[in-house]
């Protein structure tokens, strides 16, 4: 069954450097998302893509982070100056509609120090 | 401010018994209703409810969609330990073609054998 993928599972930087964590959506999916999940608290929405542009972004996605999708099969989130408070485990998810459910790959568990 | 809640926050069952876990809803502009399931890592799609009083079934796992009185249950029977997860229940809203998805805390389900 096709399936997101995520890479790297687990990425330690240190405070004020810059992250990028890379998905690979499922072939035939058009819209993109990244959330987030911080230890203990809910699943937050950062971003929806479509059509090479934001579609929708929350109050969390401030100037720090950036989406791109430099090419035809990878999606990217890039945090330039990344805060104690950015860690939190990082997924990416995708749908082929935008009305359809989103698939969720394995997550980034994004570590600042 | 748009809000889903889940309960109960965590259950612990034996073997053969049958689950209901509740999320009720507050949202502008919903769309549709899902629920997941989360391992260890990814969150993985089960139902995905929009129009109410339609069950959905998928072997012993069931749900359905109450839009009058905004809530969702999701129920499981026969429970197994490989049901030992977090289940997540989130809900579509959209903002002019966008969609995000605003997630409730989750329920943590522990069966023992």
């Amino acid at each position: 069954e096709p399936e997101v993928t995520q890479t790297p599972s687990h990425q330690v930087t240190q405070m004020g450097q810059e992250v990028i964590l890379r998905c690979v959506p499922i072939s035939n999916h058009l819209y993109f998302y990244w959330y987030r999940q911080i230890l203990g608290q809910k699943v937050e929405f950062l971003v929806s893509f479509y059509n090479n542009e934001i579609s929708e972004k929350s109050e969390i996605f401030d100037d720090q982070f950036s989406v791109e999708r430099p090419d035809g099969s990878n999606f990217t989130l890039k945090i330039r100056s990344t805060k104690l408070e950015d860690s939190a485990m990082y997924f990416c998810a995708s749908s082929d509609q935008y009305n359809q459910p989103q698939h969720f790959g394995d997550g980034t568990r994004l570590s600042i120090l | 401010e748009d809000k889903v809640v889940q309960s109960p926050l965590s259950l612990v069952v034996h073997e053969g018994d049958t689950v209901t876990l509740n999320c009720s809803y507050e949202v502008t502009n919903f769309r549709s209703l899902l629920w997941y399931k989360q391992e260890k890592k990814a969150p993985t799609f089960l139902f995905m409810l929009t129009s109410s009083g339609i069950e959905k079934k998928s072997g012993r796992l069931s749900s359905i969609l109450d839009k009058k009185e905004l809530f969702s249950i999701l129920n499981i029977t026969a429970t197994q330990t490989g049901d030992s997860a977090v289940y997540l229940c989130a809900v579509y809203i959209s903002s002019g073609s966008a969609r995000q998805l605003t997630f409730g805390s989750g329920t943590q389900l522990t069966v023992l054998p």
